[in-house]
């Protein structure tokens, strides 16, 4: 059972565009919430992580929205650019256990 | 810090070997989990340590997969015999602290092919 599900699966975007990328979760014990940026032929590296004190972080043209109510969470880049082409994985963690659900990735590509 | 290091990078094998993947963490950190990554599964975690001892092995496909910590600094996964389902892409990550804030560090990949 995938705990965390992730969409689209692939998105293209015009440079200058907003990059959309949507999470649903089921489990409401979740309460961290991180986004993974994967490059080619590289590891996932943190890109930005919410908690449920807040309902959106912003960080420079990357921010996240959570709702707790409908269980999701999202990631938004703005003025997307061809440098952010590359995988996004969202996941999920609850209290102190370390164990990360990630959603299956969504390929972003930013046209020039 | 060189970031956690895995090798080798690449390993093309034939069914029935074995393969032994490695990994070394980022010093300090107390945490390191094992995933793969398909195409039709995403990226599974496949098992977890704290301390250089298992913590959740839930992820292990099969009994042919084995993996150990056996110091701080040092970590392989075993797959005993090898077979074509088992390529795939796998990454060792490190975290300093659980959950919150726990930010695991990748390491760059095993790119396994078993032919």
């Amino acid at each position: 059972q995938q705990q965390v599900k992730q969409s689209p699966q692939s998105l293209i975007v015009q440079k200058g565009g907003i990059s959309i990328i949507n999470c649903a979760y089921e489990n409401t014990a979740f309460d961290y919430f991180p986004w993974y940026q994967q490059f080619p032929g590289k590891g996932p590296a943190l890109l930005i992580a919410i908690r449920p004190d807040v309902s959106e972080k912003k960080e420079g043209r990357f921010t996240i929205s959570l709702n707790k109510s409908a269980k999701q969470f999202s990631l938004h880049i703005m003025d997307s650019q061809p440098g952010d082409s590359a995988t996004y994985f969202c996941a999920a963690s609850r209290g102190n256990f370390n164990k990360f659900y990630f959603g299956s990735g969504t390929k972003l590509n930013v046209k020039p | 810090d060189a970031g956690v290091i895995q090798s080798p990078r690449h390993e093309v094998t034939e069914m029935g070997q074995e393969v032994t993947l490695r990994c070394k963490p980022i010093s300090g950190h107390d945490y390191l989990f094992w995933y793969r990554q398909t195409m039709m599964r995403g990226l599974e975690l496949l098992i977890y340590f704290n301390n250089n001892v298992p913590i959740d092995d839930s992820g292990m496909p099969e009994d042919r997969f084995s993996a150990k910590m056996p110091n701080a600094s040092f970590s392989t996964l075993k797959i005993q015999p090898s077979e074509p389902r088992d390529s795939a892409v796998y990454f060792c990550a490190s975290s300093l602290v659980a959950g919150d804030g726990g930010e695991q560090y990748f390491g760059p990949g095993t790119r396994l092919t078993v032919t």
